[in-house]
């Protein structure tokens, strides 16, 4: 039990262009996501917090208006890299708690790539 | 905010000994602290958690102890295997809101 799915697993993109990316809850209704980027060798750094039916909350210094989150339903939470740029190429991925003392669960991510 | 350091960033160890990652935060309110295995190109497993209620915790090869006053935490692996090779990464968060993690650890044990 406990499964985030994301989708999809690995992208291409050119500069310039959207990509959006969806994390769903199978098994379990998440009222809060959590998005974040890992570059390569890198820790995972927090991006935001996604909150159902509400605005996100960003962390300081990311922008808001790049990174569109999206949570309009208690299972499902997309993130959107609009007008992406070859920096934006990184490692994403999504994670919630369960609940029940279960612990976060993460995605399978989702790995940019903009050319 | 929360800040998590970890220490070493690399640890090299031969088949069947300890390793011993520790980690500090500086939030005192955070009270949930888990540890995460993470394979190349893959998600992080969560291997073992500790709340800030007990001191240490153990699961078959892994352990994790707490020590609130200082602020800091520790992953011991015994008896460690090949297949422990991975990046490991500690974490705190505060009543299982966002998790902040370490810097990571790159372990790798030698056959």
């Amino acid at each position: 039990g406990a499964v985030v799915s994301q989708h999809p697993s690995w992208v291409i993109c050119k500069s310039g262009t959207s990509v959006k990316i969806e994390c769903r809850s199978l098994d379990f209704q998440a009222t809060t996501m959590f998005w974040y980027r890992q570059f390569p060798k890198q820790s995972l750094m927090l991006m935001a917090t996604s909150n159902e039916g509400s605005k996100a909350t960003y962390e300081q210094g990311v922008e808001k208006d790049k990174f569109l989150i999206n949570h309009a339903s208690l299972t499902l939470s997309t993130l959107t890299v609009t007008s992406a740029h070859p920096e934006d190429s990184s490692f994403y991925i999504c994670s919630a708690d369960p609940g029940s003392n279960y612990g976060y669960t993460f995605g399978s991510g989702t790995r940019l790539t903009v050319v | 905010g929360e800040n998590v350091e970890q220490h070493p960033s690399t640890l090299s160890v031969q088949e069947g000994d300890s390793a011993v990652i520790k980690c500090t935060y500086s939030d005192s309110a955070s009270n949930y602290f888990p540890w995460y295995k993470q394979e190349l190109g893959k998600r992080p497993q969560l291997i073992i958690d500790i709340r800030s209620n007990v001191g240490e915790k153990k699961d078959q090869r892994i352990a994790v102890t707490l020590n609130k006053t200082a602020k800091h935490f520790s992953l011991h692996i015994t008896e460690t295997q090949p297949e422990d090779s991975a990046v490991y990464f500690c974490a705190a968060s505060i009543n299982t809101d966002k998790l902040i993690f370490g810097t990571g650890t790159r372990l790798q044990v030698f056959p």
